[in-house]
């Protein structure tokens, strides 16, 4: 399963991590993907990870404005904001991706139960 | 990026009608790389259907998907009360991975 950090209210401008505690499979072995969800609107992919090797591949709407890292030690995955914006409120779901061929990240089916980031001043 | 768009919108139906949504891609999607999801207020997404049309364990024999290239749809057979929800398309064919807009089966 995946376990995500709990909500967070914060301010604009400032840093935040949040957190997917994985458990019960190979955390190595899944690409980990993060996806948005402002409220009342629809899904949105912003990135996924290889915690094998921590290679990474973003959607060029979210480059260079969040960090997707991951932590073998821990089995966890992370999205990072280094300074964030009243934009930035929504519900952040982690989820495993199926394995396709040589590694292929597929679908999403394994899903954490999301994290609710508020920014507002 | 792959451009998913679904229709209808919002779908009113009755518990035993048939509920026929439809995703259509802007380009081609490579190996039918499509997956359907649905989502309860307040839920995280539940995997339906991947690769187009291969249902997800546990998943009921009233959901079923079909289609290629372009156009895929997600067909519920013999609507049960909690099947009224939100679901999603999703590519995985090309990064950036896309999904839908979504589409609302509700309740007439």
């Amino acid at each position: 399963q995946l376990v995500q950090s709990g909500g967070e209210v914060k301010k604009p401008g400032e840093s935040l991590e949040i957190s997917c505690k994985v458990s019960g499979y190979s955390f190595d072995k899944y690409w980990i993907g993060w996806v948005r969800q402002v409220s009342g609107k629809g899904l949105e992919w912003m990135g996924i990870i290889y915690p094998g090797d921590s290679e990474s591949r973003y959607n060029p709407s979210f480059q260079g404005q969040v960090t997707i890292s991951a932590d073998r030690s821990t089995e966890t995955a992370y999205l990072r904001w280094s300074s964030l914006k009243a934009s930035d409120t929504a519900v952040y779901f982690c989820a495993r991706s199926a394995l396709g061929p040589g590694w292929y990240p597929m679908y999403l089916d394994l899903w954490g139960q999301g994290t609710l980031v508020t920014v507002s001043s | 990026e792959i451009v998913l768009t679904q229709s209808p919108g919002t779908l009113s139906l009755s518990p035993g009608d048939r509920a026929t949504l439809s995703c259509r891609a802007s380009e081609s999607v490579n190996r039918n790389y499509i997956a359907w999801y649905q989502q309860k207020p307040g839920q995280a997404p539940r995997l339906l259907i991947s690769t187009a049309s291969f249902r997800a364990a546990g998943i009921p024999d009233r959901f079923s998907g079909s289609g290629s290239g372009t156009d895929f749809t997600l067909t519920i057979s013999g609507l049960e009360p909690e099947d009224f929800a939100v679901y999603y398309c999703h590519q995985y064919s090309r990064t950036p991975y896309t999904f839908g807009q979504g589409t609302k089966l509700e309740i007439k």
